[in-house]
């Protein structure tokens, strides 16, 4: 099974921040990762698809870059709407697997 | 627009049975591979099942490998989860999702808004 670590688990950062969280896969995965938003007590949100791929109507702060092994989610200027719950997780192969979580926080 | 709608979630004993359901409006349901995701209290995501919009291939996680099976009824627009033989840590808020593939790059675009099962005495 791929295995997806994200890092950090928590981050504290202050509004207007850039922002950066990484995922790192066991094996190579080529682009199949997609980036989700979780806010307490709601189902996901797709922010990023295929890596880099904005998904429609979310904000342009928010891209995605990487392949193979290294991934990472950027937040070019935080909002305050931002502070939640962000996942990676890989469709590359079965069991498609997610990352552990990064919490973002007000500093 | 497409929605998803999860229902069946309760409280039940360890060793016990559920089924979920997942009513699907707003999209072609038999055009679309389905998922069953999850998310244990305070927990991260866990992607537990998938079928096929033809119903041939399933797929499932390790953990709930035996005693889960997902199936589905295009012309109910319905997907579901038969889970058998919980145990406590199946504890968790459901979600079912739809699977998009361009090409090949998929991801889940759509979710429902979960529905929480308590296993516990």
């Amino acid at each position: 099974d791929i295995q997806l670590t994200q890092s950090p688990s928590f981050l504290s950062a202050s509004v207007g921040d850039r922002v950066t969280i990484t995922c790192r896969a066991s094996q190579g995965i080529s682009s199949y990762l997609a980036w989700y938003q979780q806010k307490p007590g709601k189902a996901p949100k797709l922010l990023i698809f295929g890596a880099s791929n904005l998904q429609s109507g979310v904000p342009s702060r928010f891209s995605g870059s990487g392949s193979g092994t290294e991934f990472s989610l950027t937040i070019s200027s935080l909002q305050p709407e931002d502070l939640t719950t962000y996942y990676c997780q890989q469709l590359s192969s079965f069991p498609y697997t997610f990352g552990g979580g990064t919490k973002v926080e007000i500093k | 627009e497409a929605q998803l709608v999860e229902s069946g979630g309760g409280l039940v004993q360890p060793g016990g049975s559920l089924r979920l359901s997942c009513a699907a409006s707003g999209f072609t349901f038999s055009h679309y591979c389905m998922n069953w995701v999850r998310q244990a209290p305070g927990k991260g995501l866990e992607w537990i099942s998938y079928i096929s919009n033809t119903i041939t291939i399933t797929h499932y996680a390790d953990s709930v490998k035996g005693r889960f099976t997902i199936s589905r009824d295009n012309a109910k627009n319905s997907l579901y989860l038969q889970m058998n033989s919980l145990r406590a840590e199946d504890t968790a808020v459901y979600f079912c999702a739809r699977r998009i593939c361009y090409s090949d790059i998929c991801f889940f675009d759509t979710w429902g808004q979960g529905t929480l099962v308590t296993v516990s005495s």
